[in-house]
């Protein structure tokens, strides 16, 4: 079984500022590992994924994420933010390979950008 | 490019109604995914479809069933609905069952009164 955990639900931060949103996973077999925005009253959509490979993975609209196996990690990141950013944002993961899509997500993180 | 549709955005119910739900995946995604989504909460991963065969299975209830068919649209049907079940229901699809990276609908807002 797997489970994910976001450790902040709610981030405030001004605009053009950095952000972090953290994220900690746990599996017993290795994973695939998704951040994804959700705007109000929408569906999510993909802002990166980990699959293999490097561990520094770059999505849409600027952001980030660096897979840390030791710390079983995947912060997403963006060194400056817009107010268009705000928005729900879910960590999810899922058993790579069996099903890649049946993933289990975070509880979220209500990103907020204030002017 | 064309998305993941799904009808209706919208539907109102009364308890004990039956209610269905349907998804139109991207052109040439064989793979479909269900997630629930309550009030405030993250998304429940439902039940998968790969080449119209159930590949998964997840928190459904007995009351629930689904399918895919042969031009790869899916069905939900929920049965004697509950208050319980009110919730934004998100169909999902993929290219197949492996690359992870899932497409999904706006959603299909249930309300059971």
């Amino acid at each position: 079984a797997q489970s994910v955990t976001q450790l902040d639900s709610q981030v405030p931060v001004f605009e053009e500022a950095p952000v972090e949103l953290r994220c900690n996973y746990s599996s017993s077999v290795s994973v695939y590992l998704f951040w994804y925005v959700q705007y109000p009253n929408q569906g999510l959509q993909l802002l990166l994924k980990y699959l293999s490979g490097s561990t520094l993975v770059k999505g849409i609209n600027g952001f980030e994420a660096e897979f840390n196996k030791s710390q079983t990690s995947f912060h997403l990141r963006k060194p400056s933010v817009h107010i268009s950013d705000t928005a729900e944002y879910f960590c999810a993961v899922s058993e790579g390979n069996t099903n890649a899509g049946k993933s289990t997500f975070g509880d979220g993180t209500t990103l907020t950008v204030k002017p | 490019a064309a998305g993941v549709i799904q009808s209706p955005r919208h539907l109102i119910k009364e308890k004990r109604e039956t209610a269905t739900l349907k998804c139109y995946p991207i052109p040439r995604h064989d793979t479909v995914y269900w997630y629930q989504q309550g009030p405030g909460q993250d998304p429940q991963f439902l039940i998968s479809f790969y080449e119209k065969m159930q590949s998964d299975k997840g928190s459904i209830p007995d009351r629930f069933s689904a399918q895919q068919f042969s031009d790869y649209h899916s069905e939900l049907n929920m049965s004697s609905l509950e208050l319980g079940d009110s919730a934004l229901y998100f169909c999902a699809s993929s290219l197949d069952l492996h690359t992870g990276e899932l497409f999904f609908g706006e959603g299909s807002r249930l309300t059971v009164l």
